[in-house]
């Protein structure tokens, strides 16, 4: 059954505290991207990745961290100098880099 | 001014009725048109996909894009309940690698 697979649904941290967001994709896909969604408000691009050991800031990449050491794997580091976090994330992918991209579930994370 | 404009809503329309959703834009190079459905605190769905301009249909949903006016359109046919969420309109361009997303549009379909 193929996918894309983010863990954990929801994420509880303490100021101060990094968190480490998973998205896991089995569809094959050369690009895959992180987006963070706050209520009312569109999508906004935090990294992207069109290729293994490659990736490029998005829009809002300040305080946050990705590695992209397998095709298949795109986690998001959320360091403590990302000033308001508390927001749902989303980990997509595309095959190509054009056109569509696929979405995972997401992940609510919560800043205590 | 943003790339993608899409007015927020909420658009509320009794059941059965053909809704239409919009967005336009600003950049001429975009090439790929997507719709995606977004239920309450879940991923968004692609809905339809489509590439330059013209008409696509699947099922009850209608994509058309006219890239003359930069303007884009979602029909949905006999509207049903289940079809309440946010629907997001998405371009992009070859070689763009980034895809610009409009802020979404609140629909309610009541029964």
């Amino acid at each position: 059954d193929g996918g894309i697979t983010q863990s954990p649904k929801y994420l509880f941290r303490k100021e101060g505290q990094n968190v480490t967001l998973s998205c896991e994709q089995n569809l094959n896909h050369d690009a895959m991207y992180w987006y963070r969604q706050d209520p009312g408000q569109g999508l906004r691009l935090i990294y992207y990745s069109q290729i293994v050991n490659d990736f490029q800031k998005g829009d809002i990449a300040e305080g946050y961290s990705v590695s992209r050491e397998k095709k298949e794997s795109f986690p998001l580091t959320v360091t403590s100098a990302q000033k308001n976090p508390t927001a749902f994330y989303l980990c997509a992918s595309s095959p190509d880099g054009d056109g569509e991209q696929f979405f995972g579930p997401g992940t609510r994370l919560t800043v205590l | 001014q943003k790339e993608v404009e899409q007015d927020p809503g909420p658009l509320s329309v009794p059941e059965g009725a053909i809704v239409s959703l919009n967005c336009t834009y600003s950049n001429s190079a975009f090439q790929y048109f997507m719709w995606y459905r977004q239920y309450s605190r879940k991923g968004p769905e692609l809905l339809m996909y489509t590439y330059s301009s013209g008409n696509k249909e699947d099922g009850r949903f209608t994509a058309q894009v006219d890239k003359s006016s930069k303007y884009i359109s979602l029909f949905i046919r006999d509207s049903q309940p289940s079809d309440s969420a946010t629907y997001l309109c998405a371009m992009s361009y070859t070689g763009g690698f980034k895809t610009i997303f409009g802020a979404g549009t609140r629909l309610f379909v009541k029964a």
